[in-house]
């Protein structure tokens, strides 16, 4: 099984409208939680970090964080076309380092 | 601004030779990754090191090396390329051990090996 799961996508979503992404891990132990956007070309940046159960909110972008169920999750809301890329969903398994899912691409329809 | 460099965006090599790819960053980052990434696969770690001198085997270090001199510079070594590892290689820093710390990546080197 692997570390980290992600909805495999692609995912289309209209201008204006949520992207939901989803993520699992399998190792209980992980702490921080992070989504990388990465442009096709580019290296991957990162957009978002959570620790905490529950929601964090950074301008258009939404993580939320359930521990018990071991899932992770990114909301886009007011998706533009900008937003198209492939997102990485990462935990920290351990000190150092880092476990990433093999990606959701989403596309924003114009 | 964390700046994470590659020596090459894109290199193509043959069977058999010896490549070196190496990543500087400049914001006295303990720790230093280099991953490989393939379509469907997602980002694979190769190795890692947390300190000087000092380096870890990753998920998949099989036909790699790492040398890490000073602080700033991590190399990758492929001892003796093979077609398998043409790959998009990326390395990356961090600032210190522990969760929560972010990786910043360089901008990747596509490596072909013919």
């Amino acid at each position: 099984q692997k570390e980290v799961e992600q909805n495999s996508g692609p995912l289309s979503v209209p201008e204006g409208a949520i992207a939901s992404l989803n993520c699992t891990y399998s190792d209980r132990g992980s702490q921080s939680f992070f989504w990388y956007r990465q442009y096709s070309g580019k290296s991957p940046e990162l957009i978002m970090s959570i620790y905490s159960n529950g929601d964090k909110e950074d301008g258009r972008f939404t993580a939320q964080l359930n521990k018990a169920s071991q899932y992770v999750s990114l909301l886009i809301r007011d998706s533009q076309p900008s937003d198209s890329a492939t997102y990485l969903c990462a935990s920290s398994p351990n000190d150092y380092k880092l476990s990433f899912g093999a990606g959701t691409t989403v596309t924003v329809r114009a | 601004d964390v700046k994470v460099t590659q020596s090459s965006r894109y290199l193509v090599k043959r069977t058999g030779e010896k490549v070196f790819l190496e990543c500087v960053q400049d914001m006295d980052h303990e720790n230093m990754f280099w991953y490989r990434q393939d379509p469907g696969l997602g980002l694979r770690l190769i190795y890692f090191s947390y300190d000087v001198k000092m380096k870890e085997k990753g998920d998949i270090p099989e036909g790699y090396s790492v040398s890490r001199e000073k602080k700033e510079r991590f190399s990758l070594i492929l001892e003796s390329a093979s077609t398998n590892q043409t790959s998009m290689y990326l390395c990356a820093s961090s600032l210190k051990g522990g969760f929560g710390d972010t990786q910043y990546f360089g901008p990747g080197t596509r490596l072909t090996v013919l």
